[in-house]
């Protein structure tokens, strides 16, 4: 069965930084390009960040790109998001996933809140 | 990126009648990955549809998805109480993946 466990969200203040981590289990992790979505309040799901399998390419929405550093541990099956010069509009709930495909099923995300 | 546009924006619709949304891509979805989701408050998106017409595991077959290219639609015959929420839809042939912005259905 197919798992993501995210955490390490929090209340940052403006100019802050954190890191997102993502714990996956029940497929073998190195195969699958992963990415971020994110989930701001009241707001549809938006892509943030995505990687390889290998680790090799990473990908960033426009928005995020200089500020945000996706990586992976695939010796533990582990997705990371470092996040820096956080910005209010960053504020949302942040989910790992399985890129291009459909997700299923999403885990409970890692809330980070951009606030002074 | 592929821009996905729903409507209508909310529903307002009784218990037993019949719902059907739309999703319109600005460009052809590849070989229809399109996924759609209903979210209720406080929880994670739940998977409903994927490649356009495939019911998830334990959907009941009330709802079914249709459309290919640009065009797609789920539709939800027999309405029921729980199935209030906000209904997305996700295109996952093309990188980014891209969702759209909702539809709320509201049960009368």
């Amino acid at each position: 069965e197919v798992q993501m466990l995210e955490s390490g969200g929090g209340l940052v203040q403006p100019g802050g930084s954190i890191r997102l981590s993502c714990a996956a289990s029940g497929f073998t992790f190195i195969d699958y390009a992963m990415s971020w979505v994110r989930q701001a309040p009241g707001k549809g799901p938006e892509w943030v960040s995505g990687i390889s399998g290998s680790g090799d390419t990473t990908y960033y929405a426009d928005s995020v790109l200089g500020r945000f550093t996706i990586s992976r541990d695939n010796s533990n099956n582990t997705l990371h998001l470092q996040m820096n010069a956080l910005r209010d509009e960053d504020t949302a709930v942040y989910y790992c996933v399985q890129d291009r495909a459909a997700i299923d099923p999403w885990g409970q995300g890692t809330l980070v809140a951009v606030s002074s | 990126e592929i821009v996905l546009t729903q409507s209508p924006g909310t529903l307002s619709l009784s218990p037993g009648e019949r719902a059907s949304l739309s999703c319109r891509a600005s460009q052809r979805v590849s070989s229809s990955y399109l996924a759609w989701y209903q979210q209720k408050p406080g929880q994670p998106p739940r998977l409903l549809i994927y490649g356009a017409s495939d019911r998830a595991t334990g959907i009941p077959d009330r709802f079914s998805g249709s459309g290919s290219g640009t065009d797609f639609t789920l539709a939800i015959n027999r309405l029921e109480p729980e199935d209030f929420g906000v209904y997305y839809c996700q295109q996952y042939g093309s990188s980014p993946i891209t969702f759209g912005q909702g539809t709320r259905l509201e049960i009368k």
